[in-house]
């Protein structure tokens, strides 16, 4: 079955670009599906991040203030999140998701989740 | 779009039926789905298009509604179903989640 895994940034330091990969098996990613980003701030709901396809056709999230860049490699069956200029607010567990239907969803299958801290 | 979930929290016994309410700020058609969320865990999908349950998805959990008002509903609560839901739109960007619901044992 199709099986997504984020990598672990850890902690990043504010004003710095957070940089995520989720690696997928079990599917290629050249094979359709856009792929997705979403986050849950301690404590708090859900946020859709963003969604690119294989070809690279992507859809963001505005509140994010165009500091989203989404990027996607079909060698490695992988795709990635750069959040640029971070603050305490980016912290959260970051999820990455296939998106079954189109890029806003729905999203099934989920990443484990990866914690990234925002701190000096 | 903004999507509200009703009540906040839902105390319930085993056994019992939950139902959960989403509204959207405007009509969505059928294009909402729930997510059951437990505690360190990822989100699941549960419901898809208002009302198809997602594989592998128990028969007690059904969805309902198109337009701006849904629900899901939760048959014969088991100890398993005590969680956090979440109802997500996909009509219109930027796609939204509401506020989440916890169902929890009373």
């Amino acid at each position: 079955q199709v099986q997504l895994q984020e990598s672990d940034p850890g902690l990043v330091k504010p004003l710095e670009t957070l940089s995520l990969t989720c690696t997928v098996s079990g599917y290629s990613i050249r094979s359709g599906y856009y792929w997705g980003w979403i986050r849950q701030p301690p404590g708090k709901g859900l946020e859709w991040v963003g969604s690119i396809y294989h070809n690279g056709n992507i859809y963001d999230n505005p509140s994010l203030k165009s500091r989203v860049s989404l990027s996607v490699d079909t060698s490695r069956n992988r795709f990635s999140l750069r959040l640029s200029s971070v603050t305490v607010a980016d912290t959260a567990v970051y999820y990455c998701v296939r998106c079954a239907t189109s890029a806003g969803g729905w999203f099934d299958p989920w990443g484990q989740g990866t914690q990234v801290t925002v701190a000096s | 779009i903004v999507l509200t979930q009703s009540p906040a929290t839902l105390s319930l016994s085993p056994g019992e039926r939950a139902t959960l309410s989403c509204r959207a700020s405007e009509s969505v058609s059928a294009y909402l789905a729930w997510y059951q969320q437990k505690p360190g865990q990822a989100p699941r999908l549960l419901i898809y298009d208002a009302s198809n349950r997602a594989t592998g998805i128990p028969a007690r959990f059904s969805g309902s509604g198109s337009g701006t008002d849904f629900t899901l509903t939760i048959n014969t609560l088991e100890p398993d179903d005590f969680a956090l839901y979440y109802c997500q739109q996909r009509s219109f960007w930027p796609f939204t989640f509401g506020p989440g619901t916890k169902v929890d044992i009373k």
